[in-house]
């Protein structure tokens, strides 16, 4: 166990709608970033939130956005899906900015597994 | 653009032998490694680290090694066991504010009892 929740676990949208998953950090945690992790593939980089502000961001579409809240719970909202939108989103929490923190290591939850049809 | 590879896709060892999965990396402006073990149906879980300034480092059966002149990285795990059946990642970070790992493809570890 992480500490790090995500939600739904799975979910299945049509080709144009528009889907949010959601994250909580592991406790003391001020970052989130979220990756997409296509089937047999590795993790990419979609973005990171640090007290509420993006302060990175990996080659996704603008239709890819995210939220962090005070309580520096996440957000990631795709709108207009497209089929290739299709894979599992992980979240991940870190006590600092830099992936340097002082633990070095990211936490990841278990993920949301979106089919898009 | 910058990737990190393995050199394979699978591995397929007996359990309690030595295990040895391949990473190679294209920045050499990378300077912080992690290895991540993916169990089916998880996030993937943390291993080992190694920062650029190390060429070994060990911890519970695990060993990681870095070459920064062939840009080669590699996980040993000692003793195989069939909890360690998994897909393992390498992955790089190159510097910056933000945590942006690059992954590699992965490598499935398949014990056999």
């Amino acid at each position: 166990e992480t500490g790090v929740t995500q939600s739904p676990t799975h979910l299945i949208k049509t080709r144009g709608q528009q889907v949010t998953l959601r994250c909580s950090s592991q406790s003391g945690h001020n970052t989130v970033s979220w990756y997409q992790q296509a089937l047999g593939q590795g993790p990419q980089f979609i973005f990171q939130y640090y007290r509420e502000e993006e302060n990175g961001r990996g080659n996704f579409p603008p239709r890819f956005s995210g939220l962090q809240f005070p309580n520096y719970s996440s957000e990631l909202n795709v709108n207009a899906l497209e089929l290739d939108d299709s894979a599992l989103y992980l979240c991940a929490s870190s006590p600092g900015q830099g992936a340097k923190s002082p633990t070095g290591e990211l936490f990841f939850g278990e993920g949301s597994r979106l089919t898009v049809l | 653009g910058e990737s990190v590879g393995l050199h394979l896709p699978t591995l397929s060892v007996q359990e309690g032998d030595n295990s040895i999965i391949n990473c190679a990396y294209s920045n050499s402006a990378s300077d912080y490694f992690i290895w991540y073990k993916q169990e089916s149906g998880k996030g993937p879980q943390f291993i080992i680290d190694i920062r650029s300034n190390m060429d070994k480092r060990q911890g519970q059966r695990v060993t990681v090694l870095l070459n920064k002149t062939v840009k080669h990285l590699s996980l040993q795990i000692a003793a195989t066991q069939p909890g360690d059946s998994a897909v393992y990642f390498c992955a790089e970070i190159s510097g910056g504010a933000t945590n942006k790992l690059i992954f590699g493809t992965g490598t499935l570890l398949a014990v056999q009892p």
